[in-house]
């Protein structure tokens, strides 16, 4: 079972258009973070959010903490072709546990 | 990628052979951990060490699998007599430790394809 849930699982839209993902758990985080993962590389850390109800924005992309945190949207305006890619949350629940990933938004900005 | 290094990044073993997998963390950061991640999927975490322990590897197989993070040198992870179901990407991350003790971040490498042939 997987602890965080992502949805939706993949995303096909047209540039210009804006989309939002979700990333929702029945369990409280202490953090969490957004990564960018493209075909053959690493996953990218976005951003990390670690307080209840924290908005955060990095240009056209907005990323929201639940107040309960245990769920996290990210909201992208105007998405761009170079949006392409695998979206993954990642909670943390502090004192040296490990991270538990979504199983991914696979988005795919077609021009 | 933060720094984190991994060697190789493409690596081709015949099953029965013993693959190994280096990570070299962010200078400074002393918590690693591995995951493996099949096409199309998510990031399964398989173990998080910390220099000269295993704190979890509730993720790893019992056999075949381990992984170790000595006071010098790079993180290994190792499998031993490969079978084509360990075809797969396998990434490694390190964290620091922020002030309050709490692991906020991880950084991740670009990852080594394991390829089982």
């Amino acid at each position: 079972t997987q602890l965080l849930e992502q949805s939706p699982q993949f995303l096909s839209i047209q540039e210009g258009e804006n989309l939002t993902v979700y990333c929702n758990s029945s369990s409280v985080f202490s953090s969490l973070q957004w990564y960018r993962q493209e075909p053959g590389e690493g996953p990218v850390l976005l951003v990390t959010v670690v307080t209840g109800g924290e908005v955060k924005k990095l240009k056209r992309l907005t990323f929201q903490f639940g107040d309960a945190r245990k769920d996290s949207s990210l909201h992208i305006t105007a998405a761009q072709t170079g949006d392409t890619g695998l979206y993954l949350c990642a909670g943390g629940r502090g004192n040296f546990n490990k991270f538990y990933f979504g199983s991914g938004t696979k988005l795919n900005v077609k021009p | 990628n933060a720094g984190v290094m991994q060697n190789p990044r493409h690596l081709v073993r015949r099953r029965g052979q013993e693959a190994r997998l280096r990570c070299s963390p962010v200078k400074g950061h002393s918590h690693v951990y591995w995951y493996r991640q099949l096409p199309e999927e998510g990031l399964k975490f398989m173990v998080y060490l910390q220099k000269e322990n295993i704190i979890d590897e509730s993720g790893m197989p019992k056999e075949r699998f381990s992984a170790e993070f000595p006071k010098e040198g790079p993180s290994i992870l190792r499998i031993q007599q490969v079978v084509r179901g360990d075809s797969a990407a396998y990434f490694c991350a390190s964290s620091p430790i922020s002030l309050d003790n709490r692991l906020d971040e991880q950084y991740f490498g670009p990852g080594t394809r394991l390829t089982v042939t």
